[in-house]
């Protein structure tokens, strides 16, 4: 199957920085990605679309100016979440979807963010 | 709205059998995943069903049935390792996932 790769695995940073998070098509381009979030116990929440190109297409509740995402090539788009809070603490998981395929999305190992 | 019911726990025992079931609501439908989700770790893929009737992988087996707006997961010859969360993901008509909380497995010796 088609793998989907991110960096880091896992961040520990101080409050009021900011960390950037890169997700990676491996195998196939990705004209589509999409980020989560999900904290324990909890259902993963669609943070945010984004096309090859073009702005991203944030969820309601999500702040457009604290995670910053880029998708500047099929195979590659970062999440920074920046000015980073204790509660921003959680695991980030990006997922791809090929330009061949609108139904399938390939979800990658997730990073696991601690802001101290 | 939109929304997924399926039991919260459940528990089996290693070599049994298990079906977990779901039934969901969406604004369309575009087909219904299945995935896999070990603490700490990302969705796995299991399976796909876009058509209604039985998709058989080795150990797992998924069915649909549309008009229902039912799903379940059998899973064969348990083994430890299959402890995990089971997440029945719809598909809406804009090609969304729709996810809920999913089931979480154990499996005793």
């Amino acid at each position: 199957g088609a793998v989907v790769s991110q960096h880091p695995s896992r961040v520990i940073c101080k409050s009021g920085t900011s960390v950037k998070i890169e997700c990676r098509s491996l195998d196939f381009q990705a004209t589509t990605m999409f980020w989560y979030r999900q904290f324990p116990k909890k259902s993963l929440m669609l943070m945010a679309t984004s096309n090859e190109g073009s702005k991203a297409t944030y969820e309601q509740g999500v702040e457009k100016d604290k995670f910053l995402i880029n998708h500047a090539s099929l195979t590659l788009s970062t999440l920074t979440v920046t000015s980073a809070h204790p509660e921003d603490s959680s695991f980030y998981i990006c997922s791809a979807r090929s330009s061949t395929s609108q139904e399938t999305q390939y979800f990658g190992p997730g990073t696991r963010l601690l802001v101290l | 709205g939109q929304n997924i019911d399926q039991p919260t726990e459940m528990t089996a025992t290693e070599g049994a059998i298990v079906q977990i079931n779901c039934t969901y609501q969406t604004s369309g439908f575009n087909g219904l995943f299945w995935y896999q989700q070990h603490a700490g770790e990302a969705p796995t893929f299991l399976s796909y069903n876009v058509l209604d009737g039985l998709e058989e992988k080795g150990r797992f087996s998924s069915f649909l049935s549309r008009s229902k707006g039912y799903s379940y997961l059998l899973l064969k010859e348990l083994q430890m390792k299959d402890s995990a969360s089971y997440l029945c993901v719809p598909m809406d008509s804009n090609y969304q996932l729709i996810w809920g909380a999913g089931t979480k497995l154990i499996i005793k010796p």
